[in-house]
């Protein structure tokens, strides 16, 4: 089993620009989620899906889109990236909303400049 | 959305000494987890309690749902223990996760 696997692990994007951040997991998780990481202020968030085709908006969702057209995937897109989405973003899966045994991947660290 | 308070910020501790953090929440929760930030940056999910108390080699966790707060034990620290400790909750009634600001441990050898 990988777990949860984000790519890419860094990026530099110049403010317009748009991206897609990749979220797979193989453990047959329904729930899944995106979480941007600044400084001082936890981990907050922005998209969330409860299984395949259902998502919903979190905390922070400006300036953001998901996606779920398979139980394994979630992309997070940036439409036009700005300075304020650098951050560190986190993918986290769970078999469902109110079980424990969150999965993180790894991160992926953003500069918009 | 849910309010979640850790307390305290920062810790430094000493190799082998003891420590407790804690976890204070706004509402009724039906979930609570807690996590380890390495200092790599990689989160480990360390415990769900949402109520009880369990033990994990060295960690252990209480939760006391109907006075809304959770704590973390840490027994004789180690270097390894270093990092950020988050706590998380989920409502009754939501889907959505909030996390608190974080715990900071530093030990030092």
């Amino acid at each position: 089993n990988a777990g949860v696997t984000q790519t890419p692990k860094f990026q530099v994007l110049k403010t317009g620009q748009s991206m897609t951040l990749q979220c797979a997991q193989d453990m047959n998780h329904e729930y899944m989620s995106w979480y941007r990481q600044d400084p001082g202020m936890g981990l907050r968030l922005i998209h969330y899906s409860v299984g395949a085709g259902i998502t919903d908006q979190g905390e922070v969702p400006n300036g953001y889109n998901v996606s779920r057209s398979t139980t394994e995937d979630f992309p997070l897109r940036l439409l036009s990236a700005a300075p304020s989405q650098t951050s560190v973003y986190f993918c986290a899966s769970s078999p469902d909303r109110a079980y424990g045994g969150y999965t993180f991947g790894s991160g992926t660290r953003l500069t918009v400049v | 959305g849910i309010q979640v308070e850790q307390s305290p910020p920062d810790l430094i501790l000493q190799e082998g000494a003891n420590s407790t953090l804690r976890c204070n929440f706004s509402d009724s929760v039906n979930n609570l987890q807690w996590f380890h930030q390495n200092p790599w940056g990689q989160l480990i999910n360390l415990f769900y309690i949402p109520s009880g108390t369990k033990q994990n080699g060295r960690l252990s966790a209480t939760t006391v749902a109907t006075e809304r707060y959770s704590l973390l034990y840490i027994s004789s620290s180690q270097t390894t223990d270093s990092g950020v400790y988050f706590c998380a909750v989920s409502s009754n009634t939501g889907n959505q996760f909030y996390f608190g600001t974080g715990t900071s441990l530093t030990v030092i050898p």
